[in-house]
């Protein structure tokens, strides 16, 4: 079956940083996004792993490792703007589909 | 930068009605798909679109839903006879030819009363 494991809520404090993990069992996989999703909005592209390692983008780092079936979003100097649900998202296997599999998503609250 | 827009925002509608959701994908975009989201549950894969027909759909996507790309840039769902278990926010979603660059629009809310 599909699966996909992200702790359900965080806490961290302002200015600090946050590692959110995510494993996945899938019986394909081209590729991982992270996304953003404020409570009512849409979920908001953050990065996206295909190969082994770490991808950065300004305050977020995402990491990769296809063998052991896991990632993780790194969120440095954190703001309260950041309190938000990641979600962690596999693509199935290259085609015509390219529908992505959600995870349950980590809530992310940041405190003062 | 560009953008996927859905109307309406918010729906209401009485339980066996038919409803259609609207959405305008990204305009180079070759992909198209539709997402469902219960509130405080994960979001979920229901129906992709790709060169003019269904490429893939979930067990949620049965005989009361249909898609269409009526012209080149619209994209619809409809839901032929809404039922309560309906209720949900909607997205719509585009992506690329590499099946990358894939944006959200900002949802649909139904509620079926």
């Amino acid at each position: 079956g599909q699966n996909i494991d992200q702790p359900t809520e965080m806490t961290a404090t302002e200015g600090a940083i946050v590692q959110i993990n995510c494993t996945y069992q899938t019986s394909g996989f081209n590729g991982l996004f992270w996304y953003q999703q404020h409570a009512g909005e849409a979920p908001t592209f953050l990065s996206y792993n295909v190969l082994d390692g770490l991808e950065e983008k300004g305050r977020f780092s995402s990491f990769l490792s296809r063998s052991k079936g896991y990632s993780y979003l790194l969120l440095k100097e954190l703001q309260m703007k950041d309190s938000a649900s990641y979600l962690c998202a596999v693509r199935d296997a290259p085609g015509a589909t390219n529908k992505l599999i959600f995870g349950t998503g980590t809530l992310l609250a940041v405190q003062p | 930068e560009p953008e996927v827009t859905q109307t309406p925002s918010h729906q209401v509608t009485q339980m066996g009605q038919e409803v259609i959701l609207r959405c305008v994908p990204i305009s180079n975009h070759l992909y198209f798909y539709w997402y469902r989201q219960i509130l405080g549950q994960k979001v979920e894969f229901l129906v992709s679109f790709y060169n003019n027909e269904i490429s893939e759909k979930s067990e949620i996507f049965d005989d009361q839903f249909s898609v269409e790309r009526p012209d080149g840039s619209n994209f619809t769902l409809k839901i032929r006879s809404t039922k309560l278990e309906d209720s949900a926010m909607y997205f719509c979603a585009s992506s690329d030819g590499q099946g990358i660059g894939y944006t959200f629009g900002s949802g649909t809310r139904l509620t079926v009363v």
